[in-house]
């Protein structure tokens, strides 16, 4: 069973940019969330996405935005990049939401913003 | 408060050796919990999760949660060089109608040969 795929895994960006970051869950997973991770705040939730909606949202601007479509897939899109925007972007996909549901995460996308 | 903690600076231990690792939490109603390892460069990946009281052993892997005192603990016996990793404790918050999970910001493990 294939995990959870991010795209692409590299990317470096110039300020002022806008970049759009993909995500494939699992196989029969419904559920997609974003996060940023950097080393000085950890992982910060961005949002959620189930049955092509958002669902939660984290405390991030607006230039942060996401959307899901039918077959699950989701995208995430920065737009009006800042220096501060460089960080490890990591999907998790879950096959429901709810509490006792497990999240698996892909293996990132590294911004680099210059 | 924070949602979530890992105080505990980089943790040290000898090959064969147990690792302990502590993580509080903030949200009372939080019900489920879990734990990641991340190894360096790359993403988090899910060894344990628990949702009762109690201990749950998986492996060489043991999480331990007490609700009362909103605390979840990992366990790591048998410590092999190929478990030193950052290791995130997470929990799954309820605000505003919706759940998520909070991270901590992660404990790091060196098991030295």
């Amino acid at each position: 069973k294939a995990g959870v795929t991010q795209t692409p895994r590299y990317l470096i960006k110039t300020r002022g940019q806008q970049v759009t970051l993909s995500c494939s869950p699992i196989s029969g997973h419904r559920s997609v969330s974003w996060y940023q991770q950097t080393p000085g705040q950890g992982l910060q939730f961005l949002f959620e996405y189930f049955s092509e909606t958002q669902r939660n949202k984290g405390n991030f601007p607006g230039r942060f935005s996401g959307r899901q479509f039918s077959n699950s897939r989701s995208e995430m899109n920065v737009s009006t990049l800042e220096l501060g925007d460089s960080a490890l972007y990591l999907c998790a996909s879950s096959w429901n939401r709810g509490m006792n549901t497990e999240a698996f995460f892909g293996q990132g996308t590294r911004l680099t913003v210059v | 408060q924070k949602e979530v903690e890992q105080n505990s600076g980089p943790l040290s231990v000898p090959e064969g050796a147990i690792a302990s690792l502590n993580c509080t939490y903030s949200d009372r109603g939080s019900q489920s919990f879990f734990w990641y390892r991340q190894y360096s460069g790359k993403s988090p990946e899910l060894i344990m999760f628990i949702y009762s009281n109690g201990d749950k052993e998986d492996g060489r892997f043991t999480a331990q949660l007490n609700k009362a005192s909103q605390y979840v603990s990992l366990l790591i016996r048998d410590s092999q060089p190929s478990d030193s990793a950052t290791y995130l404790c997470a929990v799954n918050v309820y605000a505003y109608g919706n759940n998520r999970l909070a991270f901590g910001k992660g404990n790091q493990v060196v098991v030295i040969p």
